[in-house]
């Protein structure tokens, strides 16, 4: 089985460029999730949505942040405009259910010049 | 919200020892899994334990959620098992809902 895939593995942008990622999670899976990484703040949830629906978003750090989900098998998360400090490593994660395990993609690396 | 404690921070063993992590929260869960974080960046699922004992290989780990902590095992450890351990939880009390991660533990296995 596929597990959830992550594009673009790595980006380098400058700063004030807008940034996309993408998610597919696993297929069948009803919840997803973003996380970052950070060296300071560690692994944080960022925003989850169930049956494509954005349950909480309080993780998210600033307004420059947008995510949606526009079906059931794709999401993005978008940076505009991008800041040296978001350079982290995003995660995207699904599960099938409430109680359920959370699958993890292999994360974007992010690097803002 | 929730707190996740993981202790020890660090750990240097040598191939071939035995080793318990631990992991601390301070609510109830429903979910509580165990990661490894490879060199190269990617999380691994380990375990999905919000109670009892499960083992899988040299590895193990037990919940015990009525006093709050879990822990994982590594039996003989290899070079492979080198890397950062982290224990998350999901706090009860709803629908899916998002994982709080605790700090980790980089262990480090030397040859």
């Amino acid at each position: 089985d596929a597990g959830v895939i992550q594009s673009p593995r790595h980006e380098v942008t400058e700063m004030g460029q807008e940034v996309t990622l993408r998610c597919k999670p696993i297929s069948g899976h009803n919840s997803l999730f973003w996380y970052r990484q950070t060296m300071m703040r560690g692994l944080e949830l960022l925003i989850y949505f169930n049956n494509n629906v954005p349950i909480d978003d309080s993780g998210m750090p600033e307004d420059r942040f947008s995510a949606k989900m526009p079906n059931a098998s794709f999401s993005t998360l978008k940076i505009q405009p991008s800041e040296p400090r978001d350079s982290a490593v995003y995660f995207c994660a699904s599960s099938r259910l409430s109680n359920q395990p959370q699958h993890f993609g292999d994360g974007t690396r992010l690097s803002i010049l | 919200g929730i707190q996740v404690e993981q202790s020890p921070p660090d750990l240097i063993l040598q191939e071939g020892a035995n080793s318990t992590l631990r992991c601390n929260f301070s609510d109830s869960v429903n979910n509580l899994q165990w990661f490894h974080q490879n060199p190269w960046g990617q999380l691994i699922n380990l375990f999905y334990i919000p109670s009892g004992t499960k083992q899988n290989g040299r590895l193990s780990a037990t919940t015990v959620a009525t006093e709050r902590y879990s822990l994982l095992y590594i039996s003989s450890s290899q070079t492979t098992d080198s890397g950062v351990y982290f224990c998350a939880v999901e706090r009860s009390g709803g629908g899916a809902d998002g994982l709080t991660f605790g700090k980790g533990t980089h262990l480090i296995i030397q040859p």
